[in-house]
C-alpha cells in the first residue's frame, strides 16, 4: 500500500458526459501528479500540482482539467468524454516536486460507452 | 528531449531462470531513472531508482539494475524468477526542470513467468 488513494476504483460513463476523479496523496506530500495508461498510448503524464499551485502540464485535453485543494487532495475534471478517454488513471504524490520517488495510487479505470 | 525505450515487449521465462528486462533511454541531461512493477489489476509500485552514486543498484523482490551511461541504459535482473514476479514492468526518467518532476515512461514490458 503506497498511502495514496482513488475514488472510484472503476467508473463507467457514455460519452458526452462529465466525470470527477479524487486522488488523496500520502500524508505530507505536497506533490500531485496525474498520469493516464491507456493501450495505444501508454503511461502519459497528465498534470502536477505543488501544494495548491499548477506546477506543470503534459499530454493534457483541453477538455481535462485538475486542481488542488488546500488539504491537498486533488481532482481530476474529464468532460465531453469519448470513447478513447477510455482508460486507467493514476494519481501519485511526492514529498515537494523535485527529485524525490512518485508513489503511486491504485489507479480509476474508466470506461467510456 | 527525454524518451526511455523498452526493447521487449514481452519475455518469457521459465521459473528459477534468470531473467533481463532492457531499458535504454535517451536524454541530453543528467537523468534520474526509476523501475515501477504493475501486477495485474494493480497501481504501480516502485522497484528501484537510480539518483546517484552507486551504478548497481539494489532493489525489492531481489531485484537490480545496472545504470550505464556511456551505453545510456539502465537494465533490470533478477537472478532467478518466481511466478508471482509475472507482471509488467515499466522503467522510467526523470524530467526535472524548474522545480517540476515529471516522469516519462517506457512502454512496458510484460514478464511471464511459466513453471
Amino acid at each position: 500500500d503506497s498511502g495514496v488513494t482513488q475514488t472510484p476504483k472503476h467508473l463507467i460513463t457514455a460519452t458526452g458526459q462529465r466525470v470527477t476523479l479524487r486522488c488523496s496523496p500520502r500524508s505530507g506530500d505536497l506533490s500531485v501528479y496525474w498520469y493516464q495508461q491507456s493501450l495505444d498510448q501508454g503511461l502519459q503524464f497528465l498534470i502536477q500540482y505543488y501544494n495548491g499551485e499548477e506546477r506543470a502540464k503534459g499530454n493534457i485535453l483541453e477538455r481535462f482539467s485538475a486542481q488542488q485543494f488546500p488539504d491537498l487532495h486533488s481532482e481530476l475534471n474529464l468532460s465531453s468524454l469519448e470513447l478513447g478517454d477510455s482508460a486507467l488513471y493514476f494519481c501519485a504524490s511526492s514529498v515537494a516536486g523535485g527529485r524525490e520517488t512518485q508513489y503511486f495510487g491504485p489507479g480509476t479505470r474508466l470506461l467510456v460507452l | 528531449a527525454q524518451s526511455v525505450t523498452q526493447l521487449d515487449s514481452q519475455v518469457p521465462v521459465f521459473e528459477e531462470a534468470p531473467v533481463e528486462l532492457r531499458c535504454n533511454y535517451s536524454s541530453s541531461v543528467s537523468v534520474y531513472l526509476f523501475w515501477y512493477v504493475q501486477y495485474p489489476n494493480q497501481g504501480l509500485q516502485l522497484l528501484l531508482k537510480y539518483l546517484s552514486g552507486s551504478t548497481l543498484v539494489k532493489g525489492i523482490n531481489g531485484f537490480e539494475a545496472e545504470f550505464n551511461k556511456s551505453q545510456t541504459s539502465f537494465h533490470l535482473r533478477k537472478p532467478s524468477v518466481h511466478i508471482s514476479d509475472t507482471a509488467e514492468y515499466f522503467c522510467a526518467v526523470t524530467l526535472f526542470s524548474g522545480g517540476y518532476n515529471k516522469l516519462i515512461f517506457g512502454a512496458g514490458t510484460r514478464l511471464a513467468v511459466h513453471p
